[in-house]
């Protein structure tokens, strides 16, 4: 069954790092996302993706983040430099269509430290 | 914005009971959905649905529209149904719009 991937499945940085984190859609998806939890707290959007292009954003999403679908697989969510309030769970997400079923990835657990 | 909102937020239960878990939003929306979430923090989407009812094994999902509410049903409830069970809609109209979350219902089945 396809499936939605997500690499790193944690990853532990310094605050004001960098980070990538990677997600491989389902292929024949056309919608993606990212969401990130905090431990406790429910699921939020982060932003969506269409046609190569962000399609909406929450305040959350703010000049700090930025994605990417850089070869036509992958879909990334780049931290540009980390805080210490960015320590979450990091999940990906795709849809065939709008408004139809999505498939979650297993999530990419962030600490930063 | 919409506002979903879960209802328990925890649940203990014995294996064998039947289990109701409901959710309620407060604008309309183009879908809703019902996502599974183990400890281990991956998200399985069980149900979407727009109108009526849908069944798969032991789970049903009711929406009412005019109510704007939601029930998630487990039948003959089994220790493996331990998760969090999370409500999430899909807000009207065109575009991408991603997910609006409700903080989830911690259900645990005691054998």
């Amino acid at each position: 069954e396809p499936e939605v991937t997500q690499t790193p499945s944690h990853q532990v940085t310094q605050m004001g790092q960098e980070v990538i984190l990677r997600c491989v859609p389902i292929s024949n998806h056309l919608y993606f996302y990212w969401y990130r939890q905090i431990l406790g707290q429910k699921v939020e959007f982060l932003v969506s993706f269409y046609n190569n292009e962000i399609s909406e954003k929450s305040e959350i999403f703010d000049d700090q983040f930025s994605v990417e679908r850089p070869d036509g697989s992958n879909f990334t969510l780049k931290i540009r430099s980390t805080k210490l309030e960015d320590s979450a769970m990091y999940f990906c997400a795709s849809s065939r269509k709008w408004n139809t079923e999505a498939f979650f990835g297993q999530g990419t657990r962030l600490t930063v430290v | 914005k919409n506002e979903v909102e879960q209802s328990p937020q925890n649940l203990t239960a014995q294996e064998g009971e039947f289990i109701t878990i409901n959710c309620s939003y407060s604008v309309g929306i183009s879908a809703l959905h019902w996502l599974q979430q183990h400890p281990g923090g991956g998200i399985v989407s069980l149900f979407m649905l727009s109108s009526g009812k849908k069944k798969h094994g032991r789970l049903i999902a009711t929406i009412n529209i005019q109510e704007k509410h939601s029930s998630l049903h487990i039948t003959a409830s089994h220790p493996r149904d331990s998760a969090v069970y999370i409500c999430a809609v899909t807000p009207r109209g065109g575009g991408a719009d991603g997910l609006t979350f409700g903080k989830g219902t911690h259900l645990i089945i005691q054998p």
